[in-house]
């Protein structure tokens, strides 16, 4: 079955700490990815996609994810966090043009 | 340009009522969704329509569920009758076309089945 998968359930980092959270698809077809965003308070909203092309994909807010289709993952990566990115996180797997999968997201807080 | 809109925002309904949402999506967008995100999970595709028909419902318990998107516009979502196990917030969503476009998604409905 198509699913999406994310491993870190909830993570805590200080300032300028490094973040990569973990993302995993299952095989079923075209898959397009992508990672969205919720901040406190607010609506989900897009960070980046990919479709094809480069696997590594740049977002907003100094965002980066890469695709390894060897390993059907797409880590979201950013080298410095601030306080400002605490927010839940989620990856999403589009199949073949149509059925949407979301994960279960991962919450980053960011320790000033 | 204006956001998805979606009310109410809140609903408190005992089990067995009947509830319904109310979507109106970003102007000219094609595709609209809707989402039900309980408690600790991500957000899981209930209905997908493309203009007024529907793409995918595969995941709608059609037996209590219903939605609607007549005109192609604004959209319904209803539960009837609700079961605890509704409670959840109801994400709309929609997007230029279906195939791979950014999902703008609303605030979403937070409902409570007592």
């Amino acid at each position: 079955a198509q699913s999406v998968s994310q491993h870190n359930h909830h993570v805590i980092l200080s300032e300028a700490a490094s973040l990569e959270l973990g993302c995993n698809y299952s095989y079923g077809g075209t898959v397009n990815l992508f990672w969205y965003v919720q901040y406190p308070g607010q609506h989900l909203q897009l960070l980046l996609k990919y479709f094809s092309g480069d696997p590594l994909v740049k977002g907003i807010k100094g965002f980066e994810a890469e695709f390894i289709k060897s390993k059907f993952s797409f880590n979201l990566r950013k080298p410095s966090v601030q306080w400002s990115d605490t927010a839940e996180y989620f990856c999403a797997a589009q199949y073949n043009f149509n059925k949407f999968y979301f994960g279960s997201g991962t919450k980053l807080n960011v320790k000033p | 340009e204006a956001g998805v809109a979606q009310s109410p925002r809140y609903k408190i309904i005992e089990k067995r009522q009947s509830v319904a949402f109310w979507c109106n999506p970003i102007s000219g967008h094609a595709t609209l969704y809707w989402y039900q995100q309980i408690l600790g999970q991500g957000p899981k595709l209930l209905i997908q329509f493309q203009n007024n028909g529907v793409v995918d419902d595969s995941q709608l318990p059609k037996d209590r569920f219903s939605a609607e998107r007549l005109k192609g516009v604004d959209s319904t979502l209803k539960i009837q009758p609700a079961k605890l196990e509704d409670s959840a917030v109801y994400l709309c969503a929609s997007s230029s076309r279906t195939g791979g476009e950014t999902q703008y998604f609303g605030p979403g409905t937070r409902l409570l089945v007592l």
